[in-house]
């Protein structure tokens, strides 16, 4: 089957750096996307990994094993408005985004 | 990026009534667009796939005569929940890739409560 894990809930102290992982099953695969969603609101993109490595967008970075079906997702420089939950997605042989039941981070002052 | 908007953003209605949805691509032509549903504290689940001219694909689960979808032109889905019941009562959000790369874009979201 299809299945998406990841931790429920990451608490962390702002200034800091927090890596949420995120491991993956799924028919086919065509890439790992992680957004970012505020509660109450929509998800917004933060990155799109498809090659194994290491990308790097400013605070944030996005990595990929494709041969141990794991990615993460590195915030530093922690600041309050990063409270969010962090939502992780793989890409089926369909297209098909298979969701994650998101990582809620708490940024502590 | 490319913009997706959602309308309303709030609705409330009564328990059997219908609600429509619309869900726009307002700078780009969307054949595809995903229709999402999310209960508090939980994740994105997918309820169905709308196609531009054709019928929407439905998830396991998802009654298709109860969320009617409708795809009338390339930048226009709606999502109608018909005889609504409390159970109904989510955030449903609307996507869309552009076809240019494989990130969807996400409308706003709308919370229906149904009382």
């Amino acid at each position: 089957g299809q299945n998406i894990d990841q931790p429920t809930e990451m608490t962390a102290t702002e200034g800091a750096i927090v890596q949420i992982n995120c491991t993956y099953q799924t028919s086919g695969f065509n890439g790992l996307f992680w957004y970012q969603q505020h509660a109450g609101e929509a998800p917004t993109f933060l990155s799109y990994n498809v090659l194994d490595g290491l990308e790097e967008k400013g605070r944030f970075s996005s990595f990929l094993s494709r041969s141990k079906g794991y990615s993460y997702l590195l915030l530093k420089e922690l600041q309050m408005k990063d409270s969010a939950s962090y939502l992780c997605a793989s890409m089926d042989s369909n297209y098909q985004l298979i969701w994650g039941a998101g990582t809620k981070l708490i940024i502590k002052p | 990026g490319a913009v997706v908007s959602q309308h309303p953003s709030r609705v409330i209605c009564k328990s059997g009534t219908s609600v429509k949805i619309e869900c726009r691509s307002l700078d780009f032509q969307a054949t595809t667009m995903f229709w999402y549903r999310q209960f508090p504290k939980q994740s994105l689940m997918l309820m169905a796939t709308s196609n531009e001219g054709s019928k929407a694909t439905y998830e396991q689960g998802v009654e298709k005569d109860k969320f009617l979808i409708n795809h009338a032109s390339l930048t226009l889905s709606t999502l109608t929940v018909t005889s609504a019941h409390p159970e109904d009562s989510s955030f449903y959000i609307c996507s869309a890739p552009t076809g240019e790369t494989y990130e969807q874009y996400f409308g706003p979201g709308t919370r229906l409560t149904v009382t």
